[in-house]
Order: C-alpha cells, then structure tokens, then sequence
C-alpha cells in the first residue's frame, strides 16, 4: 500500500520568507509526527499529533514554526520568516495510534530538504 | 535529561563477519527502544524495537538487538553481514514516565560492509 508522502521533496527559499511543508499519512494512522534532520545529527523531534486531540508542540523550536492537521489526514508544517539555521531535512511520520501508540512504531516519509539562501 | 548515544560515526566491517552497531541511553523511567535503518535516498524503515519481556529482540532483515538495563544499552547485532546492510543507522529511546509522545533519536551510525 502507499507509505507516507511529504512534498516538495526539496526546496530552496530566501532568507525571511514562509515555507510550507506538506506530509500524506498512511490511511488510517491516527499518529503524525514531525522531525528535523540536520547534517550530521540525528532526529529532533518538532510535534505530535493524536486524533482529535491538542497536538503536543514541546519540539518546536520558536514561535515562528507551526502545524496543522486537518481532518485527522494530511498535515503542513508551517516556517515563517525562515532563517539559514532552518535549512535542514524535515521528516514526517505515522503510527498507528488509538491503542497504546507509544509502542508502535513509525512509518517515515522521505522528507523535505530545505534550503534557505 | 533523555539523550540517545551513538559512539561510533560510522562501522566498517567484511562480509559475511559478525556485525555490531552501538546505542547507549538515558532516560529517567522505563525506556521503550526502536532501531530505524536509513538508505540512501529512502525514509528510515523500522527494524525492531524493545517494549518489554526477553531483552533479546529479533528483527527484520536477520538483525537483533539485546536491552541491557544495567549498562543501559541497546547495541544492533547481525551474525552475518551483506553488502545490502550497508546504510545510516538510528537508535531511539521514548520515556515511559515522562513525555513518550517524543521520539529521542541518536545521531546515526553510518554502516559499510565491504565485499
């Protein structure tokens, strides 16, 4: 079946402008999950989504990130006023979630590469 | 604090020897502990992961892994390596008794198994 998706696959913006990120979980995972990949290090968590519920945004870096999902689907990571420390890999992930999601395991998409000049 | 450790950036190793790929962690509660393997320009795929029971945990793709609590370790192991093992590995760890919506992720081992 069709794994997550994430679109762009890569983009290059200028220094100060908004960016969108875009992430398709697998039909039917109630957990999304964004994360940020720098060069050389591992996986930074940014937020979680579960269902319906508040999503947990203790990852996100500054005020100047944000994330929505809507209808329980398809998620944008948001980056306004994007600076050059922005410019990383953001990944986005599923799980399976009603039932005891934190032994689940996640699905990855295959990332958007950011570049920000 | 949670952190994860990946001592060594990258393992180099012949085929068909043994394989070992290392994780250390620290967490405050229980730890619930995942290996992701990355290839090259492909998401990371899940391998296998400790929750509870037998520390010895088997996986796909013949890999296996061994939660030692008192060393506080979950090091990656294959018998035998291919050529195709070759790619970036990730350990991560989630809290239990405290935040477990969040993933903590080492920094990657970057595997080469040599022919």
């Amino acid at each position: 079946g069709a794994g997550v998706s994430q679109s762009p696959s890569n983009k290059v913006t200028e220094k100060g402008k908004d960016v969108e990120l875009r992430c398709d979980p697998i039909s039917g995972h109630t957990a999304l999950y964004w994360y940020r990949q720098s060069l050389g290090q591992g996986l930074e968590f940014l937020i979680y989504f579960q269902g319906n519920s508040a999503p947990d945004k203790s990852g996100l870096p500054s005020d100047r990130f944000s994330a929505e999902r809507t209808g329980g689907s398809v998620s944008t990571l948001t980056i306004q006023r994007t600076q050059q420390e922005d410019s990383a890999v953001y990944l986005c992930a599923s799980s399976l979630g009603l039932l005891r999601p934190q032994v689940r395991e996640q699905y990855f998409g295959p990332g958007t590469r950011l570049t920000v000049t | 604090a949670q952190s994860v450790a990946q001592p060594e950036d990258q393992v180099n190793v012949a085929e068909g020897n043994p394989l070992t790929v290392k994780c250390t962690y620290s967490v405050s509660g229980n730890p619930y502990l995942f290996w992701y393997v990355q290839y090259p320009n492909r998401g990371l795929q899940f391998l296998l992961k400790y929750i509870t029971g037998d520390n010895l945990v088997k996986g796909s793709y013949g890999f296996e892994a061994e939660f030692n609590k008192s060393q506080t370790s979950f090091h990656l192991k294959k018998p035998s390596a291919l050529v195709s093992d070759s790619a970036l590995y990730f350990c991560a760890v989630r809290d239990m008794d405290d935040n477990f919506n969040k993933f903590y992720f080492g920094s990657g081992t970057k595997l080469n198994v040599k022919p």
